[in-house]
């Protein structure tokens, strides 16, 4: 089975400092990736995904994941976070063929204003 | 979320009791799945209708889980004989292109 590790578990940053967040999978083949955050008390939201093409891609609020198809990561960056990112942020990975998506265990952001 | 419907929003029932939870997709689509939340935890995949019959229910824990659809539309997740670590956020999804639509979700608390 494949699995996703999300290595931040809590990440607490200030208003206008950079934000990482780091992705690894477990899967040989074609993988399907995403990001989705959850605000609190709202429902999951996708961020970005990456099907195939340019390995780095935008989303929305600023947010953009770079493939690195050696390294086994989707790792998610902002440039300046702000206080309305606050939020739980889950990788997920699925294949064309497959029927489920594998999430990660979540990163916790808090942005101090 | 836009597109699918959860409810009851929250649910609170003692241990050893009957729960049912529900999800209307809204547009109809085929493919229609259920994910489980616990606390500190990504969703976990439990089951995935395409059409009135489940395709895969591997994830489902043990046999006190069952999900009904139909009519391939609505879809029940039920649960017998509660027990507290049942306890989670439950998730419904359509798919939408290659990736998902979540709904709120269902809180079930059991205590």
């Amino acid at each position: 089975a494949q699995s996703v590790s999300q290595h931040n578990h809590h990440v607490i940053l200030s208003e206008a400092a950079s934000l990482e967040l780091g992705c690894n999978y477990s899967y040989g083949g074609t993988v399907n990736l995403f990001w989705y955050v959850q605000y609190p008390g709202q429902h999951l939201q996708l961020l970005l995904k990456y099907f195939s093409g340019d390995p780095l891609v935008k989303g929305i609020k600023g947010f953009e994941a770079e493939f690195i198809k050696s390294k086994f990561s989707f790792n998610l960056r902002k440039p300046s976070v702000q206080w309305s990112d606050t939020a739980e942020y889950f990788c997920a990975v699925n294949t064309d063929t497959g029927n489920q998506f594998y999430f990660g265990t979540g990163t916790s952001l808090t942005v101090i204003p | 979320g836009a597109g699918v419907s959860q409810t009851p929003s929250n649910k609170v029932t003692e241990k050893g009791k009957y729960v049912e939870l529900r999800c209307d997709p809204i547009s109809g689509h085929t493919a229609l799945y259920w994910y489980r939340q616990s606390l500190g935890q990504g969703p976990e995949f439990l089951i995935y209708f395409q059409g009135t019959g489940a395709a895969d229910d591997s994830g489902l824990p043990n046999d006190r889980f069952f999900a009904v659809r139909p009519e391939g539309s609505v879809s029940t997740l039920k649960i017998q004989r509660t027990e507290r670590g049942d306890s989670a956020v439950y998730l419904c999804a359509r798919k939408q292109g290659r990736g998902y639509t979540f709904g709120s979700g269902t809180r079930l608390t059991v205590v």
